[in-house]
């Protein structure tokens, strides 16, 4: 079964600096990794994947994440945090079997991260 | 992308009753998801729900309370009946869009509160 952790249930960074959210998994075949992006009252927005190829990945709004095969992570970064990077941050992994559950997603339960002036 | 929208955005409902919400998607694809978040919780799949066949619903979530259609491949409806407050939750539809592959587009949710 496929499953997802996020250890950490709040993240904060002061502006400027970097900021790494973490994020482990537990897949049986390859993992298809995903970071979502939550701000308030607002649905969930596509930060970035990983499938396959390069271990570091390029994302949306500045973030990358680097998928490590040996430590089952695949951690969110960016290189200088943004006060407006405020919100609530998922790890999630797809469940690539077949037949109904095709598609389906598996959530880890969130980071809240607060980036401070 | 995929633009999705929800309808209602949020209500307030009492116990007992029962809300539908709709899911209109601006271009065709073949699987749609919809999705429990708890209050300070993570994302709980309710059902996939695919056009041309009933939906599947995962473990802990049955038709009757939580029936879904889907009559075209734009759009799918997803009831919660005989409310409680316990289904307090916002509810999220999502879908896979064919020219993104592996990449999930989500609604902005609807907020329901059941008093």
């Amino acid at each position: 079964a496929q499953s997802v952790a996020q250890p950490e249930d709040q993240v904060n960074v002061a502006e400027g600096n970097p900021l790494t959210v973490k994020c482990t998994y537990s897949v049986s075949g390859n993992p298809y990794l995903f970071w979502y992006v939550q701000y308030p009252n607002r649905g969930l927005q596509f930060l970035l994947k990983y499938i396959t190829g390069d271990n570091l990945v390029k994302g949306s709004y500045g973030f990358e994440a680097e998928f490590n095969k040996s430590q089952t992570s695949f951690h969110l970064k960016k290189p200088s945090a943004l006060v407006s990077d405020s919100a609530l941050y998922f790890c999630a992994v797809r469940d690539i079997g077949r037949g109904s559950t095709l598609g389906r997603l598996y959530f880890g339960r969130g980071t809240q991260l607060t980036v401070w002036p | 992308s995929a633009v999705i929208s929800q309808k209602p955005s949020r209500d307030i409902c009492q116990r007992g009753t029962s809300l539908t919400i709709q899911c209109q998607v601006d271009s065709q694809v073949t699987m749609m998801f919809w999705y429990r978040q708890q209050p300070g919780q993570s994302l709980t799949l309710i059902a996939t729900a695919n056009q041309g066949s009933e939906a599947t619903y995962e473990s802990g979530f049955v038709i009757d309370k939580f029936p879904i259609s889907r009559p075209n491949l734009t759009f799918s409806t997803l009831t919660v009946s005989n409310m409680s407050p316990e289904d307090s939750s916002i509810y999220l539809c999502s879908v896979e869009a064919t020219r993104s592959y592996n990449e999930q587009f989500f609604g902005p949710g609807t907020r329901l509160t059941v008093l």
